[in-house]
């Protein structure tokens, strides 16, 4: 049972627009979502997190929006650079657990 | 301070065999988290370990697997048995102790387990 989806297996964005990357997930009890980057035969990347209180938070280019009754998340990436060019997993806690997506492999093209 | 380290990166075994993929948390970690990525899906949690110490194995498969976080030296995940269903990128994370976030959450390379 998939917990935490993402259901844009792949997403392409110009350089300098944003990237918005989508999460719904279906358990109204986890306390805390993140998103994780990932490279080619590299682990996983923390990004950024928000807890389930809050329904923004900030860091730099990247931002994560929290839906609580839509039981949906986003990341947004603003301006998008090549750099970023990768697969993203958003992910959920709950106890001793962590949920994670199946993945958004994303491309900014030059 | 070195990294998450996990080895071997890439593991091949034949029907039957074990598989024991190794994971060094980073220096002060004392939490363990081994996770497998079969392909095509996410990231599926394993167990939770503490130093001599499982926490939450309830994604573990009941049998063939184990794991182990000695006192001394690194966490262990142990297959037995292997089956070509088995073949995934295993990843191991790790959390120093009293973490509140899991931005703590540090990953490791992986191991990528393939069964022939």
């Amino acid at each position: 049972d998939q917990q935490v989806k993402q259901n844009s297996p792949s997403l392409s964005v110009q350089e300098g627009r944003i990237s918005i990357l989508n999460c719904d997930y279906t358990n109204s009890m986890f306390d805390y979502f993140l998103w994780y980057k990932k490279y080619p035969a590299e682990g996983p990347t923390f990004l950024i997190s928000i807890s389930s209180i809050k329904d923004k938070n900030e860091d730099g280019r990247f931002t994560v929006f929290l839906n609580k009754s839509a039981k949906h998340l986003s990341l947004h990436i603003v301006p998008s650079q090549p750099g970023d060019s990768a697969v993203y997993f958003c992910a959920a806690h709950r106890g001793n657990q962590f949920y994670f997506g199946t993945g958004t492999s994303l491309t900014v093209i030059p | 301070n070195a990294g998450v380290m996990q080895n071997p990166r890439h593991l091949v075994r034949r029907r039957g065999q074990e598989a024991r993929l190794r994971c060094s948390p980073m220096k002060g970690h004392s939490h363990v988290y081994w996770y497998r990525q079969l392909p095509e899906e996410g990231l599926k949690f394993m167990v939770y370990l503490q130093k001599e110490n499982i926490i939450d194995e309830s994604g573990m498969p009941k049998e063939r697997f184990s794991a182990e976080f000695p006192k001394e030296g690194p966490s262990i995940l142990r297959i037995q048995q292997v089956v070509r269903g088995d073949s995934a990128a295993y990843f191991c994370a790790s959390s120093p102790p009293n973490s509140l976030y899991t931005d703590t959450q540090y990953f490791g390379p992986g191991t990528r387990l393939t069964v022939l």
